[in-house]
């Protein structure tokens, strides 16, 4: 069974840039969540869909920052215009149910210069 | 708000010692404590759940424990190996089922 796999592993761009990531969840897995974290700090909770429908988006740091489920498989998460202070390794994880354990994808290392 | 706390922060050991790394938590009302393994470049794995009403959870070389009311978790690792070097993260959960997790643990055990 695949795991969660996430797009790009590395991203590198200038301060101003669009950047979209993507995360596939393993199949079947109605909950994706996405985390963040910044070096040297704890990761962090980002937001929460349940099929396509966000649950939980408390954790989005601003508007600069959109995620979506289209279809309730895979999920992007658009950082426009980033920022310096928007480096750092984006998590993705899923789960079957809210309850459940959840799977963690590889992460996305992002640069922001 | 929950705060998780793990120390040590680093810990470099040789081949074969018994090691425990420690997990602290402020709120003590919550669902589940969660010990993940983070490998360079890898997703987070996870290694040991214990369940709020469970002391301890065993799998392997590994043991975990959990005491609630002093908000304290231990995972305890025997006779280490190269193998377990990684970063060992603690993650509790509260009613929201979103995991809170600590900064990590950096474990180098040389040959």
């Amino acid at each position: 069974e695949a795991g969660v796999t996430q797009f790009p592993s590395h991203s590198v761009i200038e301060k101003g840039q669009t950047v979209t990531l993507r995360c596939d969840p393993i199949s079947g897995h109605d909950n994706l969540y996405w985390y963040r974290r910044v070096m040297g700090k704890e990761i962090k909770f980002l937001l929460h869909f349940v099929k396509e429908s966000k649950q939980d988006e408390s954790g989005m740091p601003n508007n600069r920052f959109l995620a979506e489920r289209t279809g309730g498989t895979y999920s992007t998460l658009k950082v426009q215009p980033a920022e310096l202070e928007d480096s750092g390794v984006y998590f993705c994880a899923s789960s079957p149910n809210r309850a459940d354990t959840q799977y963690f994808g590889p992460g996305t290392r992002l640069t922001v210069l | 708000k929950q705060e998780v706390t793990q120390i040590p922060a680093a810990l470099s050991v040789p081949e074969g010692e018994n090691l425990v790394l420690n997990c602290s938590f402020t709120d003590s009302a919550i669902y589940n404590l969660q010990w993940f393994r983070q490998d360079p470049g890898k997703g987070l794995t996870s290694l040991l759940l214990i369940q709020s009403s469970q002391r301890e959870q065993t799998s392997g070389r590994l043991n975990a424990s959990l005491d609630k009311s002093s908000g304290r978790s231990t995972l305890y690792i025997a006779a280490s190996q190269p193998g377990d070097s990684a970063t060992y993260l603690c993650a509790v959960t509260i009613g929201s089922y979103i995991p809170t997790f600590g900064r990590g643990t950096s474990l180098i055990v040389h040959p």
